[in-house]
């Protein structure tokens, strides 16, 4: 079944280890996000690809950095991590030019603490 | 720049009633698309229901329907017989046809009561 997976589910990390997210689709679509979402709040873009080799830094910053490889993934790595990063990071995908154009499908995203 | 408002921070149901979430938006562009996306509690975000700005009719999924008010830059949802399973976080986003970029209201939180 195709799908958008996230790992790890939980992560709790000490502050200044590395970290990294990661995000596989099975739906072999064109286009990946990461965003950033604080409990009850609104999710903001982070980073997107439009394809393989093709990264954007998104609306809101982030130190985080992000890598697109393969089209069905795109890991999100923080060298350092800190309390400040603790939030919870959703990964989603969209297809370029078919029928279901523009409209992203989420993973079940990673809740990261950072201690 | 676009932005994307809920004015309606909580909302609350009788269960098989039916409520309206609030959702306006500000953009410049012509082509663009209005999603309701539902966040369950600890669970995944999913789509509930999609408008293209060039269409004048209104987008319809089974009890989820929705109000596009193009001049008025308006964007409701409407849940009719609302089910305990229901509940959950809503978010109004707006999708912008030339990046396929999102941007996201502050979401409504929605109570069903039995």
């Amino acid at each position: 079944e195709a799908d958008i997976y996230q790992t790890p589910r939980y992560l709790v990390i000490g502050t200044g280890k590395k970290i990294t997210l990661e995000c596989s689709q099975t739906m072999g679509h064109d286009k990946m996000y990461w965003y950033q979402q604080d409990p009850g709040m609104e999710l903001h873009l982070i980073h997107y690809s439009y394809g393989v080799n093709s990264t954007e830094k998104g609306d809101l910053s982030s130190e985080s950095t992000v890598s697109r490889i393969r089209t069905e993934h795109f890991p999100l790595t923080l060298e350092s991590a800190r309390p400040s990063h603790t939030s919870q990071y959703l990964c989603a995908s969209s297809e370029y030019g078919a029928d279901d154009t523009d409209t992203q499908y989420f993973g079940p995203g990673t809740r990261l603490t950072v201690l | 720049a676009q932005t994307v408002t809920q004015s309606q921070p909580e909302m609350s149901v009788q269960e098989a009633e039916t409520v309206t979430l609030s959702c306006t938006y500000d953009t410049s562009e012509s082509d663009y698309y209005l999603f309701w996306y539902k966040q369950p509690p600890s669970r995944q975000m999913i789509l509930v229901i999609r408008q293209e700005a060039y269409k004048q009719q209104n987008a319809t999924e089974n009890r989820f329907s929705v109000n596009f008010q193009k001049a008025a830059k308006s964007f409701s949802l409407k849940i009719s017989d609302s089910q305990l399973g229901d509940a959950a976080m809503y978010f109004c986003a707006y999708g912008s046809g030339n990046t396929g970029k999102l941007i996201f209201g502050q979401g409504t939180t929605l109570q069903v009561k039995p």
